[in-house]
């Protein structure tokens, strides 16, 4: 059975922190995906991935940064965490170069004070 | 630039009725259509998907969307729901020569009452 993995489903951190968030997928899939979801806004995009050490940014990349060191691991870095990135964060992954089917992780949803 | 419109945020029902989720999307382009659906606390599952030839597709769960290409349109029918399919709705699109990204609407909340 595919799987996405994220390290936490709850996280609470402080204004100013840095903030790591890992996702792990065992599917060998070429592309990963970091979105932010939002009441109302749906699903927007981050930062993306489509190789090692490749990465592009999303729709709101501000406030972010992204590492992908091994094909099956993408993680998001907050660099100084605001209380306005107090949001749901999913990770996905896809195969391929076209976007079929993306499979989705469990989701972190994240709280900072 | 594509964009996909969910016209409605909330859908409450009664058990066994039908429903139907609306899903109007913008492309100057032919796209793949997405439905995902989101159970609480859980991420984003697959629920059907559009990629060419018949425009009727079907879930294993007695969901079916319909591609309307003159509407624009990829509206989500269950001709009877079950209180288990409260969750929340997204409807996506993504271009098939457009690389990797996929566009998602807001979500539709579905209220499944008893």
């Amino acid at each position: 059975d595919v799987k996405v993995t994220q390290s936490s489903r709850y996280l609470v951190k402080r204004t100013g922190e840095k903030v790591f968030l890992e996702c792990v997928q065992d599917m060998d899939h070429e592309n990963m995906f970091w979105y932010r979801q939002d009441p109302g806004l749906g699903l927007r995009l981050i930062y993306f991935s489509y190789d090692v050490k490749m990465k592009e940014k999303g729709d709101i990349p501000e406030g972010y940064s992204v590492s992908r060191e091994k094909k099956e691991r993408f993680s998001l870095i907050l660099e100084s965490a605001s209380t306005n990135q107090t949001s749901m964060y999913l990770c996905a992954s896809t195969q391929g170069w076209r976007a079929h089917e993306q499979f989705f992780g469990p989701g972190t949803r994240l709280t900072v004070l | 630039a594509q964009s996909v419109t969910q016209l409605d945020s909330q859908v409450p029902v009664f058990e066994e009725a039908p429903v139907e989720l609306r899903c109007n999307y913008s492309s100057s382009v032919s796209v793949y259509l997405f439905w995902y659906v989101q159970y609480p606390n859980q991420g984003l599952q697959l629920l059907l998907k559009y990629l060419s030839g018949s425009t009727l597709v079907e879930s294993i769960n007695g969901f079916e969307a319909e591609f309307n290409k003159s509407q624009t349109s990829f509206h989500l029918r269950k001709p009877s729901v079950h209180i288990s399919d409260t969750a929340e709705y997204f409807c996506a699109v993504s271009v098939p020569e457009g690389g990797f990204k996929t566009i998602f609407g807001a979500g539709t909340r579905l209220f499944v009452k008893a």
